[in-house]
């Protein structure tokens, strides 16, 4: 089955420090996403992305936040500036045609801010 | 904001038993999916539910949407080891809204 790959797979940053995940979301989906998960707590929506350009976001994708298609083919998340909440891991997910289809999502980032 | 309900938090079975975990709205949702999340692992896709009291299996999965289509159930019957995992409900209240998940219900089998 075809798979949404993530990179890296731990991330230890530095509190103040800019950090970007990627993503290789499934080739022939449209619509993308991004979602945090602190440690044995919920999965919680961060932002979705489709031609181009951000159709929904939650109250944590704050201006810190952004995210990029900057080809065709990788999808990033950047932390301008990160902070010890931001500690989680990221996942990303992709949809073949919006959210009313099945999320595929990727392994993960896990993010560590010291 | 809107959100969906889970319990139990957590279940201990034995290998053989039946599980069941529930998920709550206090409002009609349009949709309902359900996820698996085995340990160290990444949420995967089980089933959507759309219809009012729709019912629907996989194998020894029984999925459960409500009449109100305001709960929805996840059951399990004999469980087996592989069936560790964290179970999340993700719910949906409007077409083209994303999926809100449930805080989950963490499975142990024990053998």
């Amino acid at each position: 089955e075809p798979e949404v790959t993530q990179t890296p797979s731990h991330q230890v940053t530095q509190m103040g420090q800019e950090v970007i995940l990627r993503c290789v979301p499934i080739s022939n989906h449209l619509y993308f996403y991004w979602y945090r998960q602190i440690l044995g707590q919920k999965v919680e929506f961060l932002v979705s992305f489709y031609n181009n350009e951000i159709s929904e976001k939650s109250e944590i994708f704050d201006d810190q936040f952004s995210v990029e298609r900057p080809d065709g083919s990788n999808f990033t998340l950047k932390i301008r500036s990160t902070k010890l909440e931001d500690s989680a891991m990221y996942f990303c997910a992709s949809t073949t045609n919006g959210p009313n289809e099945k999320l595929f999502f990727g392994s993960g980032t896990q993010l560590s801010v010291l | 904001g809107q959100q969906v309900m889970q319990i139990p938090q957590y279940q201990h079975v034995q290998e053989g038993e039946d599980f069941t975990t529930y998920c709550n709205s206090s409002t009609t949702l349009s949709n309902i999916q359900w996820y698996k999340q085995r340990p160290g692992g990444h949420p995967v896709f089980l089933i959507q539910l759309v219809k009012s009291g729709e019912v629907k299996k996989q194998k020894r999965l029984t999925f459960q949407f409500g009449e109100a289509k305001k709960n929805s159930s996840l059951h399990i019957t004999a469980t087996q080891t592989t069936d560790v995992g964290t179970y999340f409900c993700a719910g949906r209240w409007n077409y083209g809204q994303n999926f809100v998940f449930g805080p989950g219900t963490r499975l142990s089998v024990l053998p």
